[in-house]
């Protein structure tokens, strides 16, 4: 069974800041079938990026992905008030077919 | 602009049968370029992935569930339905619909979600 662990659990900072969110596995996931989304309250999850690099339609570039193998990598270069939120990352390809890191939150510090 | 919309009862008795229906409008469940899918989330927690169905038919389901979890495709109404049976408070969760693409297995449209709350 392959496993996400999100880090950190919260990460406390201020606009205009850099963040970066980690999504470790607990065994190779393909590249292909790695995504992250962002979740505000009360709001269903948005997909940010796919293919663990690739922007989905209309998300802005200071969002970027990276990584392979067991480690990808969540940056937001420049943060902006609307993007204090929960981050997950998510796999395709093994046991369980489907699943999502146990998230990250991103709060004004 | 493709939009997904839960409906289905709100409060479910334990051991009884939870069932949901997604309506799609805006694009259609017969075509081979997703999967239709649910994810559940319990209030506060993150997200689980239950299953999907394949315009054909097809399935897959998280097998921490698959013993209970049924997902179907009605072409005819554009829907897909899940039902999950016997189940406990530990159920209880906001539970979305969304399309899950084949190509890159990212999930670009989700539904607002319903809460099912399981409680006598």
């Amino acid at each position: 069974e392959i496993v996400l662990t999100q880090s950190p659990g919260t990460l406390s900072l201020s606009p205009g800041e850099r963040a970066t969110l980690s999504c470790r596995a607990s065994q190779s996931v393909s590249s292909s079938y790695l995504a992250w989304y962002q979740q505000k309250p009360g709001r269903a999850p948005r997909l940010l990026i796919y293919g663990a690099s690739s922007r989905a339609t209309g998300i802005p570039d200071r969002f970027s992905g990276s990584g392979s193998g067991t480690d990808f990598t969540l940056t937001i270069s420049r943060l902006e008030p609307e993007d204090f939120a929960v981050y997950y990352c998510q796999q395709y390809g093994s046991s369980p077919p489907l699943s999502f890191g146990g998230g990250t939150t991103v709060e004004i510090k | 602009q493709v939009q997904l919309q839960e409906s289905g009862p709100g409060l479910v008795k334990p051991s009884e049968t939870l069932s949901l229906t997604c309506t799609v409008s805006g694009g259609s469940v017969s075509s081979g370029s997703y999967y239709w899918s649910w994810i559940r989330q319990p209030p506060g927690k993150g997200l689980e992935w239950i299953g999907y169905v394949y315009y054909n038919g097809g399935t897959n389901y998280n097998p921490s569930l698959k013993s209970r979890v049924t997902i179907s495709v009605d072409s005819s109404k554009n829907q897909f339905s899940l039902k999950l049976t016997s189940v406990t408070a530990a159920d209880t969760a906001i539970y979305y619909c969304a399309r899950l693409l084949v190509g890159v297995k990212g999930v670009d449209y989700w539904g607002q979600g319903t809460l099912v709350t399981v409680s006598s």
